[in-house]
């Protein structure tokens, strides 16, 4: 079945990097997009940007230009997210999930929780 | 400030219905977007509720249902169950924003 799996929790300082994968399972890499979403505590859910498993270049969030970049490793049906240059307001949960372009997300991965604090 | 605006909270009786709103603008709404809206359960992963075209996707009740109106959706739930309580958000794209997916603030849905 089709499934999102990311990788797992991470803890990282001030103004480190933390790099997040995600593996789709069960479907055509190809056929939807990947977003990357987060969420932090008691916060809505926050869009951070999106990548073609075709190829191009990412989209990112204005608020994340310049510390956001996203890859995809086609041979493998894995997209990365690495976040530089962490600040303890990152800290929160990061799903990855599929969709079209514009959004409409069907599947997602598990979270991967994201701790920054010194 | 979110792009789209739902109210924080709202609330009803099993039973009752509510409809909770999502207020863009016309550069994503307004514009002839999609609008899709997602239950999200604490401890859970969000879960589409409503697809293009207002469709659900298989597996969601037709309890739910989305509509929308110039530069506003609604979703709108009725015969409320207890399992209803969790966050709700709606979710578009506006043309403005460098090709920007946008969510709205959430709204928090109490079964009383």
């Amino acid at each position: 079945q089709v499934q999102l799996v990311q990788s797992g929790d991470e803890v990282k300082r001030p103004g480190a990097s933390a790099k997040i994968s995600c593996k789709a399972v069960g479907y055509t890499f190809s056929t939807y997009y990947i977003h990357w979403v987060r969420q932090a505590p008691g916060r809505g859910l926050e869009w951070l940007g999106v990548i073609n498993p075709n190829g191009g270049s990412p989209t990112f969030s204005q608020m994340l230009q310049g510390r956001v970049t996203m890859t995809r490793d086609t041979s493998t049906s894995t997209v990365y997210m690495e976040l530089s240059s962490l600040r303890p307001e990152d800290t929160g949960f990061y799903y990855c999930t599929r969709g079209l372009y514009s959004g409409d997300y069907d599947y997602w991965g598990q979270g991967t929780l994201v701790t920054v604090s010194s | 400030q979110s792009v789209l605006t739902q109210p924080p909270s709202m609330s009803g009786a099993p039973g009752q219905g509510i409809t909770i709103s999502c207020t863009g603008s016309n550069s994503n709404i307004g514009a002839g977007y999609d609008v899709h809206w997602y239950q999200h359960l604490p401890g859970t992963v969000p879960k589409l509720l409503i697809s293009v075209n207002n469709d659900r996707p298989s597996g969601v009740p037709d309890r739910f249902s989305g509509s929308r109106s110039g530069t506003s959706a609604s979703l709108a739930i009725t015969g409320l169950q207890a399992d209803d309580e969790a966050d709700y958000y709606c979710q578009s794209y506006d043309q403005h924003l460098s090709g920007s997916v946008v969510f709205g603030g959430g709204t928090r849905l109490t079964v009383l």
